[in-house]
């Protein structure tokens, strides 16, 4: 089974801190995916990586930037986090893009107060 | 734009009633279609997915969904739902990237 894992279920930060979350996948897929997920807006994809230190903007990149420096490992970095970054997290990954399933992780809740 | 539309946000159904999820989806040719499903503290599963072909698709847990080109619609269905349905579902429309659907929120009465 493909296994997709984040670092932390739950996370608590203070405005202006540095957050780093982290995804990692088992099964040498070549895309990895950052989204958040927040009631009545679906899943919204924030940055997404179809190769080792390649990445790509989605659809709200902005506050956020990402690392990937093995296939396997995708983090997401908020530089100073801000209150109306708390939300859910979600990582996956896939073989390749849209035709592809993609594989999810459990999923971040982070809360900046 | 590209946009996936679930008008339904909510949806409670007795248990072995049966169920059906409408989604729309908007786009100049037929995209690829998924059903996903996110369970109480879980992340995201994939049900079904529709390429081309035959228009009624079949799914895990006894799902199966249509496509209607004419209506831009990809309805997911089941027969008779059972508690363990109970969950939030994402119609998603992909070709170059995901596009999610806002959800239904799906509760089901004993």
């Amino acid at each position: 089974d493909v296994k997709v894992t984040q670092s932390s279920r739950y996370l608590v930060k203070r405005t202006g801190e540095k957050v780093f979350l982290e995804c990692v996948q088992d099964m040498d897929h070549e895309n990895m995916f950052w989204y958040r997920q927040d009631p009545g807006l679906g899943l919204r994809l924030i940055y997404f990586s179809y190769d080792v230190k390649m990445k790509e903007k989605g659809d709200i990149p902005e506050g956020y930037s990402v690392s990937r420096e093995k296939k396997e490992r995708f983090s997401l970095i908020l530089e100073s986090a801000s209150t109306n970054q708390t939300s859910m997290y979600l990582c996956a990954s896939s073989l390749g893009q849209a035709l592809y399933e993609q594989y999810f992780g459990p999923g971040t809740r982070l809360t900046v107060t | 734009a590209q946009s996936v539309t679930q008008p339904d946000i909510h949806i409670t159904v007795s248990e072995g009633a049966s169920l059906e999820l409408r989604c729309n989806y908007s786009y100049g040719a037929t995209p690829y279609l998924f059903w996903y499903v996110q369970s109480p503290g879980q992340g995201l599963q994939l049900l079904l997915k529709y390429f081309s072909g035959d228009t009624l698709v079949q799914g895990i847990k006894g799902f199966e969904a249509e496509f209607k080109r004419s209506q831009s619609s990809f309805n997911l269905r089941k027969p008779s739902v059972h508690w363990s349905d109970a969950a939030e579902y994402f119609c998603v429309s992909g070709t170059y990237k995901y596009i999610f659907g806002t959800g239904t929120r799906l509760k089901v009465l004993a």
